[in-house]
């Protein structure tokens, strides 16, 4: 079964505009990444958030994570056409599951 | 991070054929995974691939149907069997160094099953 749960599954934005994904999962972490996917090719990572951080930047990304909600977010700042991808987080240590996903689309 | 090929990256098969496909990392990884994702779905872990021992399968993927093969800690083998139509999907081979660390993954092998 899938640890992670996206919300939401499809998200549109203007170009420019600031996109937040969040995802749920159930049971105690020490980490959780986050993946980007462009139109069915191989995954790529953006970031490994550990269980005592509760936030990280990289470029125009900012995760958080807050334990106690098990919850994570993903914040894409002035969004590009080339964001437009399906985002996937990710829990586990030795084997990693993955959530269902948000499509992300931006609009020119 | 890892930079991991896969071969072949498509191939379209005939029903009741095998396919085995490669995976190749570019540094020794204690961890390699196999997943599979179909058609507008997400990933789903397919199964452990250890190095010099079976493989580790997660529920509802089997050795008969999806033998593993890990020959050394850069290299792997997931062979699909006897493929049906719905055994199209994205196989995806993924690498770590250890446990807690960063996962990579590799391109995707896209098969369809004809």
């Amino acid at each position: 079964s899938q640890q992670g749960e996206e919300d939401p599954q499809a998200l549109s934005i203007q170009e420019g505009e600031n996109a937040t994904m969040n995802c749920s999962y159930k049971t105690s972490i020490n980490n959780l990444q986050w993946y980007r996917q462009n139109s069915g090719r191989g995954l790529v990572h953006l970031i490994l958030i550990r269980s005592n951080e509760r936030e990280k930047h990289s470029g125009r990304l900012r995760v958080t994570l807050d334990t106690s909600k098990k919850s994570s977010s993903l914040l894409i700042t002035a969004s590009r056409a080339a964001d437009t991808a399906s985002y996937f987080c990710a829990t586990g240590d030795d084997k990693i599951i993955f959530g269902k996903g948000t499509r992300l689309h931006i609009l020119p | 991070s890892a930079v991991i090929s896969q071969k072949p990256s498509r191939d379209i098969c005939q029903r009741g054929t095998s396919l085995t496909i490669q995976c190749q990392v570019d540094s020794q990884v204690t961890m390699m995974f196999w997943y599979r994702q179909q058609p507008g779905q997400s990933l789903t872990l397919i199964a452990t691939a250890n190095q010099g021992s079976e493989a580790t399968y997660e529920s509802g993927f089997v050795i008969d149907k999806f033998p593993i093969s890990r020959p050394n800690l850069t290299f792997s083998t997931l062979t699909v069997s006897n493929m049906s139509p719905e055994d199209s999907s994205i196989y995806l081979c993924s690498v770590a160094r250890g446990p807690g660390d960063t996962q990579y993954f590799g391109p995707g092998t896209r098969l369809t099953v004809l």
